[in-house]
């Protein structure tokens, strides 16, 4: 079975350039997470979704973020303008419920790079 | 302030040893905790998930203990193996908001 997919798996772009990252989730979870990892902070939640409804973006540090997940296959995560310390490996999860009585499994990132 | 706290510090042992990773954490009330495993590169895989009314889980080589009153999860890996070499991180669930510690990194020399 194929797992969660991202794409790109690296990103480098200049400072105020729009970027869009992609997640298919695996089929049949119904909870999809982005995460942020850094080596300062280690791995953040930044907002989750549930039946494709976002339940919590408290994560999300500021407007510049927005995410979305038109249906059950696909998710975007979006930072406009990108700003140098968005630099990071961005993550997706996906799991059958949004609780941690389920594990979540994760894509292998995008390697993002402000410049 | 609500924290999770892994030993920053890399863990070396030699092959065949038992590693034991430490997790714990403040002012949280978790009622799930899970162990991931994480290699350079690549995003964290699951391993193992104990509940709050869980003291021990096992899964071949892996152990893990849950203790609520000490705030505290071990990690243990028996007869360790160079190819268990990777960062293992725990996350734990409070009311519906997770937390992720930042990983201790394991060295097994042969």
């Amino acid at each position: 079975d194929a797992g969660v997919i991202q794409s790109p798996r690296h990103e480098v772009t200049e400072m105020g350039q729009e970027v869009t990252l992609r997640c298919k989730p695996i089929s049949g979870h119904n909870s999809l997470f982005w995460y942020r990892q850094t080596m300062m902070r280690g791995l953040e939640l930044l907002i989750y979704f549930n039946n494709n409804v976002p339940i919590d973006d408290s994560g999300m540090p500021e407007d510049r973020f927005s995410a979305k997940m038109p249906n059950a296959s696909f998710s975007t995560l979006k930072i406009q303008p990108s700003e140098p310390r968005d630099s990071a490996v961005y993550f997706c999860a996906s799991s059958s419920r949004d609780r941690l009585d389920q594990p979540q499994h994760f894509g292998d990132g995008t390697r993002l790079s402000i410049l | 302030s609500q924290k999770i706290e892994q030993n920053s510090e890399a863990l070396n042992i030699q092959e065949g040893k038992t590693a034991t990773l430490t997790c714990n954490y403040t002012n949280y009330s978790p009622a799930y905790l899970q162990w991931y495993r994480q290699d350079p590169g690549r995003g964290p895989v699951f391993l193992l998930l104990i509940r709050e009314n869980e003291k021990e889980k096992r899964k071949e080589r892996l152990k893990v203990t849950f203790d609520t009153t000490l705030k505290q999860s071990l990690f243990h890996i028996t007869a360790s193996q160079p190819a268990d070499s990777a960062t293992y991180l725990c996350a734990l669930d409070n009311f519906n908001k997770f937390y992720f510690g930042s990983g201790t990194k394991l060295n097994v020399k042969p």
